[in-house]
């Protein structure tokens, strides 16, 4: 069974500060990495998906890399906003019979203003 | 262009039930993936359906099963409920199998069972 980490597991911030999260997963078989953010009440909504090691992809003022070999993804989010506030899961794709994304538990993201 | 939607939004059951859960993938998408998400969890995979057939499953008991019909929906059955199978049931379409390409999901079918 695939273990995907992701670290911390909440966070409350300020209006304006910066911010990052971590995802950690076993790197054998790794195919692909999916960011999504996922708002109360609304459905989980894609951010990236990277594929390359060293991989670096930026939306506004949120931006992710990603580290094939050692397993892990960054995100990292500048000036945070309220409307920022979400859950931010991560979810490595593997090939072959390990099947589709594997979801991390998440990281809960408070923004108060 | 409709999103992902997914019907009914909330289901209440009593254990042994049966229970059937649909999907409309995003316009153009041919590829559905459900999810389920318990409490404290990430979404957990159940299968992915690709031109009508069944292509991965994730660890589910064979009580879970689903469809895929000729327009790309989907539906998602629970035969003999379980406490356990209270959670928030997910879709998600895709263009293509595979990794590469971001998933869509629906807003989610809340099923709790009594």
């Amino acid at each position: 069974i695939l273990n995907v980490e992701q670290s911390p597991q909440s966070l409350h911030v300020q209006e304006g500060d910066s911010t990052n999260f971590t995802c950690s997963f076993p790197s054998s078989n790794f195919y692909a990495l999916h960011w999504y953010r996922w708002e109360t009440a609304k459905s989980p909504e894609a951010l990236f998906v990277m594929t390359l090691n060293g991989d670096e992809k930026k939306k506004g003022r949120i931006s992710a890399t990603l580290n094939t070999k050692e397993g892990y993804s960054y995100l990292y989010i500048k000036g945070s906003q309220p409307e920022d506030s979400a859950t931010y899961l991560c979810a490595p794709y593997y090939g072959g019979s390990q099947g589709n994304l594997i979801f991390g538990k998440g990281t809960k993201l408070s923004v108060k203003p | 262009d409709a999103g992902v939607t997914q019907s009914p939004t909330h289901l209440i059951k009593t254990r042994g039930q049966q229970v059937t859960l649909r999907c409309s993938p995003k316009s153009g998408h041919d590829t559905v993936s459900w999810y389920q998400q318990a409490l404290g969890q990430g979404p957990q995979f159940i299968f992915q359906y690709y031109e009508e057939e069944e292509r991965q499953r994730g660890n589910f008991p064979d009580r879970f099963s689903g469809h895929q019909f000729p327009n790309y929906s989907s539906e998602l059955n629970v035969n003999a409920l379980l406490l356990g199978d209270s959670a928030l049931y997910l879709c998600a379409s895709s263009l293509m199998r595979g990794g590469r390409q971001p998933q869509h999901f629906g807003d989610g079918t809340r099923l709790s069972i009594l």
